[in-house]
């Protein structure tokens, strides 16, 4: 069965530092998410994104976060310089459609961890 | 922002017996619902979905029921079994977003015993 994959799955990084997550989606679908939960809270949406865009994006990610399809197979979430508060499981998902009643599917998270 | 929100954070059942999560939202804007089950260390896994047109959507042991004038909404699994023990969110989205976003609540921790 076709799933979404994310590596790395653990990455430890100091605090100013750029990370970059990186996804597969899964190879027919068109539209691709990040979301993350911090320790102890909710899963919490960050950007969607289709056509080479971004469609919507919360009030979290702000300009220290960037989303890209660099080739047809990744798609990655950039954090220019790293806080305390970034730590968190960041989760990829992709769905074939974004705007009937689609499901995502998610990726296994990659846990970030900010020093 | 507690738009969707699951007030029991845990649940246990005895192995055989029906388990029932619940979840409510307050953003009628809502009109499509998903559970999601997470295991510890892995990703959401889809389970189950429904549409707002609809009141009941079934798939084997797992049958989910929307009530849209309470805004509430709940999830039955039957018979209950050890290796549904995981934490359990509901999830909802307003279908036509461009950005397809979904909100989700804070998960409620399943233990079915043996």
């Amino acid at each position: 069965e076709p799933e979404v994959t994310q590596t790395p799955s653990h990455q430890v990084t100091q605090m100013g530092q750029e990370v970059i997550l990186r996804c597969v989606p899964i190879s027919n679908h068109l539209y691709f998410y990040w979301y993350r939960q911090i320790l102890g809270q909710k899963v919490e949406f960050l950007v969607s994104f289709y056509n080479n865009e971004i469609s919507e994006k919360s009030e979290i990610f702000d300009d220290q976060f960037s989303v890209e399809r660099p080739d047809g197979s990744n798609f990655t979430l950039k954090i220019r310089s790293t806080k305390l508060e970034d730590s968190a499981m960041y989760f990829c998902a992709s769905s074939v459609g974004g705007q009937g009643q689609e499901t995502q599917y998610f990726g296994p998270g990659t846990r970030l961890l900010v020093l | 922002d507690q738009q969707v929100k699951q007030n029991s954070p845990s649940l246990s059942v005895q192995e055989g017996r029906i388990s029932i999560l619940n979840c409510d939202y307050t953003n009628s804007m809502f009109d499509y619902f998903l559970w999601y089950k997470k295991y510890p260390a892995e990703g959401p896994t889809f389970l189950i979905s429904i549409s707002s047109i609809k009141d009941k959507n079934e798939d084997g042991r797992f049958t989910v029921f929307l009530n849209k004038s309470a805004k509430h909404l709940s999830l039955h699994i039957v018979p209950s079994q050890p290796g549904d023990s995981a934490v359990y969110f509901c999830a909802a989205s307003v279908v036509g977003n461009a950005g397809n976003m979904l909100t989700f609540g804070g998960g409620t921790r399943l233990m079915v015993k043996p």
